[in-house]
């Protein structure tokens, strides 16, 4: 397993359009985190999920953005009707969540431009 | 809620002198605590994480931090820094595990390093 891959890497779309990103965790983690990052500042936490169920939501993720993770392996983050604030990186993270604390492990992210 | 403060948004080296990064954290309980590292393009790589015991913590790539309880300190350091070093830095807190061991993020600090 090379780690956690996210695809696609770059999205340039129109204002109003509906995107869809995928990240795919290492393969025996349990839990899966989306963050979103942008330009000059430090990622921010969006959303979380242990197997498939997702268990908090950021107040950063407004109606338009919706997650998955059906079947507790890959994860899709969705923004339906995307403005120009939504342009940022989106990063994924996965971990083994067991009875002690384990480090979180980054995907290269998808960079997502709104024109 | 908690938060990370990470004063200076760059800082500039030269090749061979030592580095130190300053964060500062504010959480209510136990902290856990981490320093990753982001070369452009690139997902986060963690370099260090403190969780209990040993307040002066060893890292990959020469790096090293110290926990500071009575300050709210987690400050990064390098004693020779090399040019491959320049990426900009970031700290965080993560939450307990009940809490979902999310990260909280500083707004980086970016090295640039001079020949």
């Amino acid at each position: 397993d090379t780690g956690v891959s996210q695809n696609p890497r770059h999205k340039i779309t129109k204002r109003g359009q509906n995107v869809t990103f995928r990240c795919d965790p290492i393969s025996e983690h349990n839990r899966l985190y989306w963050y979103r990052q942008t330009l000059g500042q430090g990622p921010e936490f969006l959303t979380y999920f242990q197997n498939e169920a997702q268990l908090e939501k950021s107040r950063l993720l407004s109606d338009r953005f919706s997650a998955e993770r059906p079947k507790g392996s890959f994860s899709t983050l969705e923004i339906q009707r995307t403005e120009q604030g939504d342009s940022a990186m989106y990063l994924c993270a996965s971990t083994l969540a067991g009875s002690s604390y384990n480090e979180q492990f980054f995907g290269p992210g998808t960079r997502l431009t709104v024109l | 809620a908690q938060s990370v403060t990470q004063p200076d948004i760059h800082i500039t080296v030269s090749e061979g002198a030592s580095l130190e990064l300053r964060c500062n954290y504010s959480y209510g309980a136990t902290p856990y605590l981490f320093w990753y590292v982001q070369s452009p393009g690139q997902g986060l790589q963690l370099l260090l994480k403190y969780f209990s015991g040993d307040t002066l913590v060893q890292g990959i790539k020469g790096f090293e931090a110290e926990f500071k309880r009575s300050q709210s300190s987690f400050n990064l350091r390098k004693p020779s820094v090399h040019w491959s070093d320049a990426a900009e830095y970031f700290c965080a807190v993560g939450t307990s595990k009940a809490a979902g061991n999310k990260l909280t993020f500083g707004g980086g600090t970016r090295v640039l390093v001079k020949p």
